[in-house]
């Protein structure tokens, strides 16, 4: 059965840093991997996926992911967030559904 | 957005009440789903539908039935509701044509509380 890690539940970083989030994955075959954010109250937005070809993706806003096969890992990255970055994201891998990591809180300090 | 509108948007019951959450759809999409997002626990698959009457259960259906006698329409039916299904629902469709594994998009959630 697939899975996925998160392994940082809160990860705090200043206005303008970089940020990195990791995501772990579990899965017999070629992954389709997704990442989402979910603000306050809200549902989850697609930021990016993964399903084949190039393993540096791009995503909405200014969010990037590296597939690393030989890590089983999906990190999501941005050079310089932004306060508006505040919020849970969720790593995810598809199979019948996707299964979903148990997400990251991200905080941002001014 | 994607056309998904789950209702209600809020509920309160208690013990032993049964429940329907709906679920609808307006972009005729094959592949419907529900989850349920606990703290600490993310977003878990509860039931899925690849079409009309056709349903299957996920990680957690116990004590969750859904019927979907439509395309654009997906129920969860909580037979009698217990405390422990108190949460925040989403309803998901895929957004492209890649079966299971493809893409979801989601509904603005059902919060349930059961008393």
């Amino acid at each position: 059965a697939q899975s996925v890690t998160q392994p940082d539940i809160h990860i705090t970083v200043s206005e303008g840093a970089s940020l990195e989030l990791r995501c772990n994955y579990s899965y017999g075959a070629t992954p389709y991997l997704f990442w989402y954010v979910q603000s306050p109250g809200q549902g989850l937005q697609l930021l990016l996926k993964y399903f084949s070809g190039d393993t540096l993706v791009q995503g909405i806003k200014g969010f990037e992911a590296e597939f690393k096969r030989s890590q089983s890992s999906f990190n999501l990255r941005k050079p310089s967030v932004h306060w508006s970055d505040a919020a849970e994201y969720f790593c995810a891998v598809g199979d019948r559904g996707l299964t979903f990591g148990k997400g990251t809180h991200l905080i941002i300090q001014p | 957005d994607a056309g998904i509108t789950q209702s209600p948007r809020h509920k309160v019951t208690e013990t032993g009440t049964p429940v329907t959450l709906r679920c609808h759809q307006t972009e005729n999409h094959r592949y419907m789903y529900w989850y349920r997002q606990d703290p600490g626990h993310g977003l878990r698959l509860i039931h899925y539908s690849y079409g009309v009457k056709d349903t299957d259960k996920g990680e957690v259906s116990d004590g969750y039935s859904v019927s979907r006698s439509k395309t654009e329409d997906f129920l969860l039916t909580l037979e009698s509701a217990t405390s422990s299904q108190t949460s925040v629902y989403f309803c998901a469709i895929s957004g492209v044509d890649r079966g299971f594994a493809g893409e979801l998009f989601f509904g603005e959630g059902s919060r349930l509380t059961v008393l």
